[in-house]
């Protein structure tokens, strides 16, 4: 199974709104990823998980807050947000070690309007 | 800090060979990615080089010369099916973050 699943595929959410995104993946996977990516741009890198511990956060607001519950499981809790942060988020996973290519497998991502 | 740059659009037409051309700046280096991305779609791995020279999958191909911090993908026998974005990537010093390019548009005609 090479397969990232992401839930919603859709999410149109208010400012006063919480909200939270998730993603699954059974591929033994110990580094997981959460991307923010507009239209027509590069993937753009939030949080990064290794071994269920919090290992990059770029700088991101605190109105996203992630979580990764165990090895299989990674969250997205969404507070407060503003329509600049609608966007098609993905979620990615990846080998730790013993890959020399890193290679990351994707979601198919949940398209977040923010109204 | 890390750049990348790639041509943001190239056309071609179907069965003919095209390359798209990536440069980088890095302060370290872990080899070079090629992501593909369908409108719509979730990003998809097509290639990795760690060391120079080419590396072949298919139709697709990717070179890397470090001594000129470049490298390319190159599709051979263009299907329609090959317009997409296509990305280069790093991997940023001895971690997990992973630096894309701003995507290379292909437009594949009949």
């Amino acid at each position: 199974d090479t397969e990232v699943t992401q839930t919603p595929k859709h999410l149109v959410m208010g400012m006063t709104n919480k909200k939270s995104l998730k993603c699954e993946q059974h591929m033994g996977h110990r580094a997981m990823y959460w991307y923010k990516q507009k239209a027509k741009k590069p993937p753009e890198l939030m949080f990064v998980y290794s071994y269920e511990k919090l290992s990059i956060n770029e700088s991101v607001p605190s109105r996203f807050s992630p979580e990764c519950p165990n090895s299989s499981l990674l969250n997205l809790h969404l507070h407060a947000l503003q329509p600049e942060d609608s966007a098609l988020y993905l979620c990615a996973s990846s080998q730790v070690r013993l890959a020399p290519s890193y290679e990351q497998y994707f979601g198919p991502g949940t398209r977040l309007t923010v109204t | 800090g890390q750049s990348l740059e790639q041509p943001s659009e190239v056309t071609a037409v179907e069965g003919a060979i095209v390359q798209i051309n990536c440069t980088y700046q890095t302060s370290g280096f872990y080899g070079l990615s090629w992501y593909q991305q369908h409108d719509g779609g979730a990003p998809t791995f097509l290639s990795y080089n760690g060391l120079d020279g080419l590396e072949e999958t298919g139709r697709f191909s990717s070179f890397l010369s470090r001594s000129d911090s470049y490298g390319y993908l190159l599709l051979q026998e263009l299907q329609m099916k090959d317009s997409a974005s296509y990305f280069c990537a790093v991997r940023d010093t001895g971690g997990f973050k992973t630096i894309f390019g701003a995507g290379t548009r292909l437009f594949v005609k009949a």
